[in-house]
């Protein structure tokens, strides 16, 4: 079956400018993560929705970092007036919560680069 | 504060050189231990899921173990397939799940 998918696999962007990151999870799964990866370092978390409501939004870094998630299903990851800090790869998984201890499934990721 | 702390950082190991991975970890109300494999350019992909102090998963060469306040990743007779960054994770109470910075391991052939 399809796992989850990141759309655009590679961003390049001037500083400045604003992006939107896609996430289509797994089909049926009610929890969605994004993370932040930057070169050599494990995943950061950023924040998780249950259903459509962000349960815990404790890791984005600032107010220029907003997700939304209005179906319950395709999550947006938007960045405002993007910064050279912003640059990474920024991660995607799906799970069952709710459902046992359910592992993230991950996609392969958004590398952006901020110029 | 919840916390993931992996070593060591990077590993090389001859073909068929056993070893351990470490993972300590503090949390508040464990929910699952994580252990993931991530190939670069790669996202993670899941590896075992351990929920209580004792438990055990094996996997091909890979056996992971836990304790009340560490896990370790057991390698045997590893190949150079298995070169690749294993990285372990927590999941709380509030189901916030998070990662240590990871052990990157290189088998030579």
């Amino acid at each position: 079956g399809a796992g989850v998918s990141q759309t655009p696999s590679n961003k390049v962007t001037e500083k400045g400018k604003y992006v939107e990151l896609r996430c289509d999870p797994i089909s049926g799964h009610t929890a969605l993560y994004w993370y932040r990866q930057s070169l050599g370092q494990g995943p950061e978390f950023l924040i998780y929705f249950q259903g459509t409501g962000a349960a815990d939004d404790s890791g984005l870094p600032n107010d220029r970092f907003f997700a939304v998630r209005p179906e319950g299903s395709v999550s947006t990851l938007k960045i405002q007036r993007t910064e050279r800090g912003d640059s990474a790869v920024y991660l995607c998984a799906s799970s069952l919560l709710g459902q046992g201890h359910s592992p993230l499934h991950f996609g392969n990721g958004t590398r952006l680069t901020v110029t | 504060e919840d916390q993931v702390t992996q070593s060591p950082e990077a590993l090389r190991l001859q073909e068929g050189e056993s070893s351990s991975l470490n993972c300590s970890y503090t949390v508040s109300g464990l929910r699952g231990l994580f252990w993931y494999r991530q190939d670069p350019g790669k996202g993670p992909e899941f590896l075992f899921t351990l929920y209580s102090a004792g438990e055990e998963k094996e996997k091909e060469r890979l056996k992971a173990t836990l304790t009340k306040k560490e896990s370790f990743l057991h390698i045997t007779a590893p190949k150079p397939e298995d070169s690749a960054t294993y990285l372990c994770a927590v999941q709380a109470r509030d189901d916030k799940i998070i990662f240590g910075k990871g052990t990157r391991l290189h088998i030579l052939p």
